[in-house]
């Protein structure tokens, strides 16, 4: 079964940085493209950033571009992303998808990890 | 706002169907037969519905089914049970440009 467990979240003060996790299990990590997707308070979904299978080739939506690094560990099913220069309108539940490249859609999601940017 | 235009809201009666429908343009929807639906209740995950325009993952009932004409994509819900009423969102790849994919602003789909 696929599992994908997002971690890391919290309360942070504008300026301020966190690095969120994700572990997979139940399927081969190393073979998926992964994507981070954030969801703010009672509002839509919106795709955040994209990695390669090896870590080669990295995408990232304009609004974090600078801020945020989105990074794998293959030899421990891990998925990241690094925060930095948080922002208010980075609050967010932000989930952990498996991308499926050949036909562009998020198969599989984890439950998320809250991220709340306020002083 | 959204990239993607949809309803926020529709509803049906139990056993009507309901389409709800996504409209974005040319550079998305209208450019690439890359269009997904996700559904997603309340305080949970969103869960891949539709893909490729009208494909569906196993598992996902034939109840639901997708379409596409021009720039605007369909999600149609026949024989409506309680348990789909949640979120539904459309997505479309955007090219390589950027944003890669955007998504819609999602429809609450109630279920009367």
């Amino acid at each position: 079964e696929v599992q994908l467990v997002e971690s890391g979240g919290g309360l942070v003060q504008p300026g301020g940085s966190l690095r969120l996790s994700c572990a997979a299990s139940g399927f081969t990590f190393s073979s998926y493209w992964m994507s981070w997707v954030r969801q703010a308070p009672g509002k839509g979904l919106e795709w955040v950033a994209n990695i390669k299978q090896d870590g080669s080739e990295k995408y990232y939506v304009d609004s974090v571009k600078g801020r945020f690094t989105i990074s794998r560990d293959n030899a421990k099913n891990s998925l990241y992303l690094q925060m930095n220069s948080l922002r208010a309108e980075d609050t967010a539940v932000y989930y952990c998808a498996r991308l499926m490249m050949a036909t562009i859609n998020f198969d599989y999601w984890g439950q998320g990890t809250l991220v709340t940017v306020s002083s | 706002q959204s990239a993607l235009t949809q309803p926020p809201s529709a509803s049906g009666s139990p056993g009507q169907s309901v389409t709800i429908s996504c409209t974005g343009t040319s550079s998305d929807v209208g450019g690439y037969n890359y269009v997904s639906w996700y559904q997603q209740h309340p305080g949970k995950a969103p869960k891949l519905m539709i893909y490729e325009v009208s494909k569906r993952p196993s598992g996902v009932p034939d109840r639901f089914s997708g379409s596409k004409s021009g720039n605007t994509a369909s999600l149609t819900v026949s024989g409506l049970q309680a348990e789909d009423e949640a979120d539904y969102y459309c997505s479309s790849y955007a090219g390589s440009n950027n944003p890669y994919v955007v998504f819609g602003g999602g429809t609450k789909l109630t279920v009367l």
